[in-house]
């Protein structure tokens, strides 16, 4: 399966710890976007990147969040201190880039926060 | 409007009926307008990607149009079934980086 993967698929934290989170993006695929879920709520961008350049952040995405794409090919997510608000589901998306309208979406990691 | 929005938040349907839900977004600066279908623990699935007025598009038993001048789009899907169950979500774009905007999604239970 050549589709967007995310590790882990759940990640139950206890509040104050910090967690790490995972996306393989299609190969090739030269842009790669984090989105957040809460319940009832529709899916939130949190953040996008060209390559390995991070080029747009939410506001949602507090000091205690932070993603990298080092090499320009997988993209971490990491969030610091975790609160109970931080329960989600986080979802990770690839494009080609300049006028590919389709953002292809991995299966996402659910965050619990105790 | 300006928010995506989406109604009905959820609805139930008999196996074999026919149903339509809508997507509602902002009118102006409109690049583009996508369907999701996305079911538990998979990954959404892109449906459709709809970027002119009048744009009509099908799948199967799954069609949908869009209106930018007012602001909306329909899904449609004809003669339900089990495998229709999931959230079909849309998304709104203002240019081509994609950033999306989601409406909170419309739940589709399908019975039998």
């Amino acid at each position: 399966d050549t589709g967007v993967s995310q590790d882990p698929r759940h990640k139950i934290t206890k509040r104050g710890q910090n967690v790490t989170f995972r996306c393989d993006p299609i190969s090739e695929h030269n842009r790669l976007y984090w989105y957040r879920q809460t319940l009832g709520q529709g899916p939130e961008f949190l953040t996008y990147f060209q390559n390995e350049a991070q080029l747009e952040k939410s506001r949602l995405l507090s000091d205690r969040f932070s993603a990298e794409r080092p090499k320009g090919s997988f993209s971490t997510l990491e969030i610091q201190r975790t609160e109970q608000g931080d329960s989600a589901m986080y979802l990770c998306a690839s494009s080609r880039g300049e006028n590919s309208y389709e953002q292809y979406f991995g299966p996402g990691t659910r965050l619990t926060v105790t | 409007i300006l928010n995506v929005e989406q109604s009905p938040q959820s609805l139930h349907v008999q196996e074999g009926d026919s149903t339509n839900f809508t997507c509602s977004f902002p009118s102006s600066n409109f690049y583009a307008l996508h369907w999701y279908r996305w079911e538990t623990a998979k990954s959404p699935e892109a449906l459709f990607v709809m970027t002119l007025n009048g744009d009509e598009k099908k799948k199967g038993r799954i069609s949908a149009t869009l209106n930018t001048k007012e602001g909306y789009s329909y899904l449609y899907i004809k003669g339900s079934q089990p495998e229709d169950s999931a959230t079909y979500l849309c998304a709104f774009t203002t240019d081509s980086w994609g950033k999306f905007q989601f409406g909170a999604g419309t739940q589709v239970v399908v019975t039998p």
